[in-house]
């Protein structure tokens, strides 16, 4: 059974406006939670991170938000720009291991 | 500043065959992970390690060993290889400052097909 799911596979937005990608997970355990982006033919980068004793974090035009209440995660980009396209994975994990288990992706298309 | 170097980046196999992913960072990083993508799925651990010479099985470790050669390289080894191995290999190593979310470095990745 799947503990983090990204439940849409793909978005589509117009430059300028708001991207918002979403993800749940079933462990309430997890005390940590990234969000990582993957262009093609590439490794994933690292974008932002939240631990589970905030609510949100904000990094310039990304911001993640935590509810731990109902055990989702969410990515705002705002403005989107079409150098955003690519595949976001939200990853969470617990203890300081740094082992993660990531959701299935989700391709974000920005259009000009 | 060269960060995760993986090798190779494309490779083909026999099934049965064997070989084996190289994988060293230069960030003096103390952790290294190894995990796989398949299509339409996230990245799974196949095995971390903590430190040179310590190794720990992650979600999915059947058919592979690996080793912790030194603090900058963590190897993959495919012994027999199957066509399920079909898929794409990240390398990745994290600076343990004592707590979880430090974020991991991933390297370019190595596209495996197993005929």
């Amino acid at each position: 059974d799947q503990q983090v799911k990204q439940n849409s596979p793909s978005l589509s937005v117009q430059e300028g406006r708001i991207s918002i990608l979403n993800c749940d997970y079933t462990n309430s355990m997890f005390d940590y939670f990234l969000w990582y982006k993957k262009y093609p033919a590439e490794g994933p980068t690292f974008l932002i991170s939240i631990s589970s004793i905030k609510d949100k974090n904000e990094d310039g035009r990304f911001t993640v938000f935590l509810n731990k209440s109902a055990k989702h995660l969410s990515l705002h980009i705002v403005p989107s720009q079409p150098g955003d396209s690519a595949v976001y994975f939200c990853a969470v994990g617990s203890g300081n291991t740094g082992k993660l288990i990531f959701g299935q992706g989700t391709t974000l298309q920005v259009k000009p | 500043n060269a960060g995760v170097t993986q090798t190779p980046k494309f490779q083909v196999l026999k099934t049965g065959q064997s070989m084996t992913l190289q994988c060293a960072q230069d960030m003096n990083h103390n952790s290294m992970y190894w995990y796989r993508q398949d299509p339409g799925m996230g990245l799974r651990l196949i095995y971390y390690s903590a430190s040179e010479g310590t190794t720990d099985k992650g979600e999915v470790p059947n058919g592979y060993n690996v080793s912790r050669l030194n603090k900058r390289e963590f190897s993959l080894r495919l012994e027999s290889a199957a066509p399920s191995q079909t898929s794409v290999y990240f390398c990745a190593s994290r600076e343990d400052r004592g707590w979880g979310n430090t974020e991991a470095f991933f390297g370019q990745g190595t596209r495996l097909t197993v005929v």
